[in-house]
């Protein structure tokens, strides 16, 4: 069975630092990996999807990678603004779940970047 | 193009009382998804249908039922609710294998 873990599950860097989200997962034989943002009270907004083909993916100040075969994703983040203070949560898709329509979420890191 | 959208946002039930939660996507996606978040549980997948006239079970469809009604829409009811059912609601829909979009959620409260 598929197990999705981010560590840690709490991150707080001040303004400007760079940094980077883990995600990890059990089972390397997954079609791609999806990063999301969670703002409190609100739905998951879709970041990035890596194929698992795919070693890399960006967007703006967002990095994705992709090591399929130590089943690790990290989430690059240029820059942090107080703006990217949220939960960030990495998804899997792949056919130990059954069905390769279903996700497998880790429980997401919450992301505070203070000014 | 609004993307998933879900009625109503917010709803108080008596337990035993029924509803049905709406969801809707205007993105011509063959797959939709219903999930609850708890805190301290994450995200938790109830049912899905991967194509117009087919669900199936999620990790958790005990006291819940689900109706693709056309590619569109896919609802979720409660017969009888539960306190244990107090969790906010999420719809989400992808095209085959693609990128997951979510909507705005739905704010349960079982008294």
């Amino acid at each position: 069975k598929q197990e999705v873990t981010q560590i840690p599950a709490a991150l707080s860097v001040p303004e400007g630092e760079n940094l980077v989200l883990n995600c990890s997962f059990t089972d390397s034989a997954i079609y791609n990996l999806q990063w999301f943002r969670q703002d409190p009270g609100k739905g998951l907004t879709s970041l990035l999807l890596i194929q698992s083909s795919q070693r890399e993916q960006t967007s703006g100040r967002l990095n994705a990678s992709l090591d399929k075969s130590s089943g690790r994703s990290t989430l690059y983040i240029a820059a942090s603004q107080p703006g990217d203070s949220a939960t960030y949560l990495c998804a899997v898709r792949g056919p130990s779940q059954g069905g390769s329509e279903k996700l497998v979420f880790g429980k997401g890191t919450k992301l505070t970047v203070n000014p | 193009n609004a993307g998933v959208t879900q009625t109503p946002k917010f709803q108080v039930l008596k337990t035993g009382q029924s509803m049905t939660l709406q969801c809707a996507q205007d993105m011509n996606h063959n797959s939709m998804y219903w999930y609850r978040q708890d805190p301290g549980m994450g995200l938790r997948l109830i049912y899905y249908s991967a194509s117009e006239g087919t669900t199936d079970k999620g990790e958790v469809p005990n006291g819940y039922n689900v109706s693709r009604l056309n590619k569109r829409e896919f609802s979720l009811r409660l017969e009888s609710a539960a306190p244990s059912q107090t969790s906010v609601y999420f719809c989400a829909s992808n095209l085959r294998g693609g990128e997951q979009f979510f909507g705005p959620g739905t704010r349960l409260t079982v008294l």
